[in-house]
């Protein structure tokens, strides 16, 4: 199956500076990737859409300028969570997408401001 | 807009035998794929089964199938001969197949315990 490399798995920073996720198919050509955030014991709540060479499509109530999402190449999307603070805490998961039909998911990010 | 519903928060299944996970999911659109994914403790979204819709045939994957009623717009997910390792939240899914950029529409999640 399809291969999709989420990297750092966990990571803590201090509040006020800023981290960056990067999300990597190993194996195939994602022409769509997916930010999602989850909550404790919730479902995915997608963040934004991002297709290779173009602007990441945000959902309703996500921060375009906090959470900047690159998709600079077909195997490579990064999520950077600028000027972090305590309440963006939380697990973050990338999928990718090589058609229209499933996605495959990286193992996901823990957040942790202090 | 399309919504999925899992109208079971928790299920538990004893060792070895057969538990159904519901899914419901409200669309017009006429052709879209449905998906079961897995969500241990890891955390690691694993994809269990996917079924499209214009298949009449239902989607089986080992001890996984499905059963696709179109109609009922109702996609269940069958886990025969349970092992400890099933485990997990599950998650209905719901993808239309208009444009590479559509988006998934998750359900809330059932979480299945296996009791040894």
């Amino acid at each position: 199956g399809a291969v999709v490399s989420q990297h750092p798995s966990r990571v803590i920073c201090k509040s006020g500076t800023s981290v960056k996720i990067e999300c990597r198919s190993l194996d195939f050509q994602a022409t769509t990737m997916f930010w999602y955030r989850q909550f404790p014991k919730k479902s995915l709540m997608l963040m934004a859409t991002s297709n290779e060479g173009s602007k990441a499509t945000y959902e309703q109530g996500v921060e375009k300028d906090k959470f900047l999402i690159n998709h600079a190449s077909l195997t490579l999307s990064t999520l950077t969570v600028t000027s972090a603070h305590p309440e963006d805490s939380s697990f973050y998961i990338c999928s990718a997408s090589r058609s229209n039909t499933e996605a495959f998911f990286g193992q996901g990010t823990r957040l942790t401001v202090v | 807009a399309q919504t999925v519903t899992q109208s079971q928060p928790e299920m538990s299944v004893q060792e070895a035998e057969t538990v159904t996970l519901s899914c419901t999911y409200d669309t017009s659109e006429s052709d879209y794929y449905l998906f079961w994914y897995k969500q241990p403790p890891s955390r690691q979204m694993i994809l269990v089964i996917r079924q499209e819709a214009y298949k009449q045939q239902n989607a089986t994957e080992n001890r996984f199938s499905v059963n696709f009623q179109k109609a009922a717009k109702s996609f269940s997910l069958k886990i025969s001969d349970s092992q400890l390792g099933d485990a997990a939240m599950y998650f209905c899914a719901y993808r239309s197949p208009d444009n590479y950029g559509q988006n998934f529409v998750f359900g809330p999640g059932t979480r299945l315990s296996v009791l040894p």
